[in-house]
């Protein structure tokens, strides 16, 4: 199966930050990448598709870039909801699997 | 607005059989194309994509876990189920059920997850 690093694993920011995720995996994986934000007791949220797609309602400071096997997730301003847990998954290759998750934390 | 809700046991006995349900409103699991699949989290873990279940009912299971998985649909009431049986320890973690929309591209939305703990 295609392992997913993400880095950091955890990342203190305050609101108005700017922060960059990254997901790297062991092979190429083309564009399939998504990304999620998960909050505590909640089910994960879809943020973007097709590693640069923007999901329908998903505000505009989250963008996704790469192909291949590096991919980075980018909040270009932080906002006190976004303090949460991200995950990136690959759908290029069978089984889809995950990343082990990037929390963010408020500093 | 389409919304899943996992259902089942909290506590399974080692060796048991695990089973959940996943009742989906604001969609059809017979939608075409569409698949419905299985997540889960260890505590204070990374997510495991245990299978999926298309609206044909071919289902595709996680080789790790295919041996003991079996995963179907209920037209009657709009559900998804997991059964995974022999369970052990490390089966405890929060199960989701998910929406794939997307031909196997993204799962949107998830259910809000049940936490399902082996223990004697």
């Amino acid at each position: 199966a295609i392992q997913l690093t993400q880095s950091p694993s955890s990342l203190s920011a305050s609101a108005g930050d700017r922060v960059t995720i990254t997901c790297r995996a062991s092979q190429g994986i083309a564009s399939a990448v998504a990304w999620y934000q998960q909050k505590p007791g909640m089910g994960p949220k879809l943020l973007i598709y097709d590693a640069s797609r923007l999901e329908r309602g998903v505000p505009s400071r989250f963008s996704g870039r790469g192909s291949g096997t590096d991919f980075t997730l980018t909040i270009s301003s932080l906002q006190p909801e976004d303090f949460a847990t991200y995950f990136c998954q690959q759908f290029n290759s069978f089984p889809p699997t995950f990343g082990q998750g990037t929390r963010l934390e408020i500093k | 607005q389409v919304q899943l809700q996992e259902s089942g046991p909290r506590l399974v006995k080692p060796s048991e059989t695990l089973s959940l349900t996943c009742t989906v409103s604001g969609d059809s699991i017979t939608s075409d194309g569409y698949s419905w699949n299985w997540i889960r989290q260890p505590a204070g873990k990374g997510l495991e994509w245990i299978g999926r279940v298309y609206s044909n009912a071919v289902a595709n299971y996680s080789p790790s876990l295919q041996s003991r998985l079996t995963m179907s649909l209920d037209t009657s009431k709009n559900q998804f189920s997991l059964r995974l049986n022999s369970v052990t320890a490390a089966d405890t973690a929060v199960y989701y059920c998910a929406r794939d929309p997307s031909f196997g591209r993204w799962l949107d939305p998830w259910g809000q997850g049940t936490q399902v703990i082996v223990s004697p």
